[in-house]
């Protein structure tokens, strides 16, 4: 059983610029979580994507977008760069929505550095 | 949102029992309790969760007042290894929408 990776592990970038953050879920799962954990901060629901939809989202800018292929892999990407977006990135895979439990799986995050 | 209110740190001894405390006092219910586990450098990972009843596994028990505003994971005896910050999570339940809400957490150290 494949556990969910992320990709790349840190990234730094300049204010302004734009990011995308890879994503690949556990095998079986078919729907991905991603969320952003500030220095000393729990995570912070971003959105989720289902059938490669958004099924939700936190209170986070349209600038924050995300995609789901097919082979249920994802991206998160984020647009105009701002230095609070300084954080760890972390992408969590798990069964449909409403089953129970839903217990998230997590990958090891990414660390992206906004300068 | 359903919030949750945990210490910020607690210490316990190595192979001594550890019972960290989560109150959710506006919980809903049908929502579940959570619990994860951040070990350093790493993505959170799942503990153990329950809904009414007092539930154990190979990892913890948790234990859930009966009014369900208050729970307890019960590490039952502390190693290095358990060394981490505790979340304790009520699961957001709105129609088409699925999300955790994480706390601040509790950061465990165990000494040896």
């Amino acid at each position: 059983e494949t556990g969910v990776t992320q990709s790349p592990t840190h990234l730094i970038k300049t204010r302004g610029q734009q990011v995308t953050l890879r994503c690949s879920s556990q095998s079986g799962h078919n729907t991905v979580s991603w969320y952003q954990q500030a220095l000393g901060q729990g995570p912070q629901f971003i959105f989720q994507y289902y059938r490669e939809e958004e099924n939700g989202r936190g209170n986070f800018p349209p600038r924050f977008s995300g995609l789901q292929f097919p082979n249920y892999s994802s991206e998160l990407n984020v647009n105009a760069l701002e230095l609070d977006d300084s954080a760890l990135y972390l992408c969590a895979s798990s069964q449909p929505p409403g089953l129970v439990p839903d217990t998230q799986y997590f990958g090891p995050g990414t660390r992206l550095t906004v300068l | 949102d359903a919030k949750t209110t945990q210490p910020n740190s607690m210490e316990s001894n190595e192979e001594e029992p550890v019972h960290l405390p989560c109150n959710h006092s506006t919980i809903s219910g049908t929502d579940y309790i959570h619990w994860y586990r951040q070990l350093p450098s790493q993505g959170p990972e799942y503990v153990i969760h329950g809904l009414t009843s007092n539930v154990n596994n190979r990892m913890a028990s948790l234990a859930i007042a009966e009014d369900r505003k208050s729970s307890t994971l019960i590490l039952h005896r502390a190693t290095l290894r358990d060394a981490a910050v505790y979340y304790c999570i009520l699961r957001d339940v709105v129609p088409g929408t699925y999300k955790y809400i994480f706390g601040t957490g509790t950061r465990l150290k165990v000494l040896a």
